[in-house]
């Protein structure tokens, strides 16, 4: 039983460049979440997707960053015109379906380190 | 301002020696869980507690949620160097709808042999 699979694990680029990070779900588990770890510090929120929705975006920054989570694929963490401060782990989750009276496990891939010269 | 207090932020001790970390907020949470993340990998859940007053022990480690919510700890008895990483605390915010993780600014925890 596979876990959460992202790509690339490390990821370099110069400034002005895109980066795209994927993000795999575990079988069955049909909501994303994306963090983003600065070195020596905990996991900041960004966003919260379900297959085709997104449900919570207030730790995403206005500018430059968009996530997806399309019917077929991975979900995809979208970084425009990147700067040397977007330099982070990021970190994506996924939890199963919730019902009403569960509380949220959310499992973590092993992340995409990305670096900006 | 951080919403979960983790504390120590550092801490290093010899092998079996115990110890507790704590975290702590005003907030009241849905759930709060413990997380341990190895350097270079993605932090791996170790145990959720949900009701006030709960206590739940994995081996060594005993985890215990405050009886309003807001804190918890977590205890390691005769720590060995396999204890060794980053221990984050992250809640579940209740009321949020969205079922977002609030996280700790983590306890840097190194075992001397």
């Amino acid at each position: 039983n596979a876990g959460v699979m992202q790509n690339p694990r490390h990821l370099v680029r110069r400034r002005g460049q895109e980066a795209r990070l994927r993000c795999s779900p575990m079988k069955g588990h049909s909501h994303v979440y994306w963090y983003r770890q600065l070195p020596e510090e905990g996991l900041k929120f960004m966003v919260y997707l379900q297959k085709e929705n997104i449900i919570d975006e207030s730790g995403m920054p206005k500018e430059r960053f968009s996530a997806e989570f399309p019917k077929e694929g991975p979900s995809i963490l979208r970084i425009q015109q990147v700067v040397r401060g977007d330099s982070a782990a990021y970190f994506c989750a996924s939890s199963p379906p919730l019902a009403a009276w569960a509380y949220n496990e959310q499992f973590f891939g092993p992340g995409t380190r990305l670096t900006v010269l | 301002t951080q919403l979960l207090e983790q504390s120590p932020q550092f801490l290093s001790i010899q092998e079996g020696e115990n110890l507790t970390v704590y975290c702590n907020s005003s907030s009241v949470f849905s759930s709060l869980q413990w997380y341990r993340q190895e350097p270079g990998e993605g932090p791996v859940l170790l145990v959720t507690v949900v009701t006030g007053g709960e206590v739940k022990k994995l081996k060594r480690l005993t985890f215990q949620f405050g009886d309003a919510r807001k804190d918890s700890s977590l205890h390691i008895t005769a720590a060995q160097p396999g204890d060794t990483g980053l221990y984050l605390c992250a809640g579940e915010i209740i009321g949020e709808g969205a079922q977002k993780l609030v996280f700790g600014q983590g306890t840097r925890l190194t075992i001397n042999p």
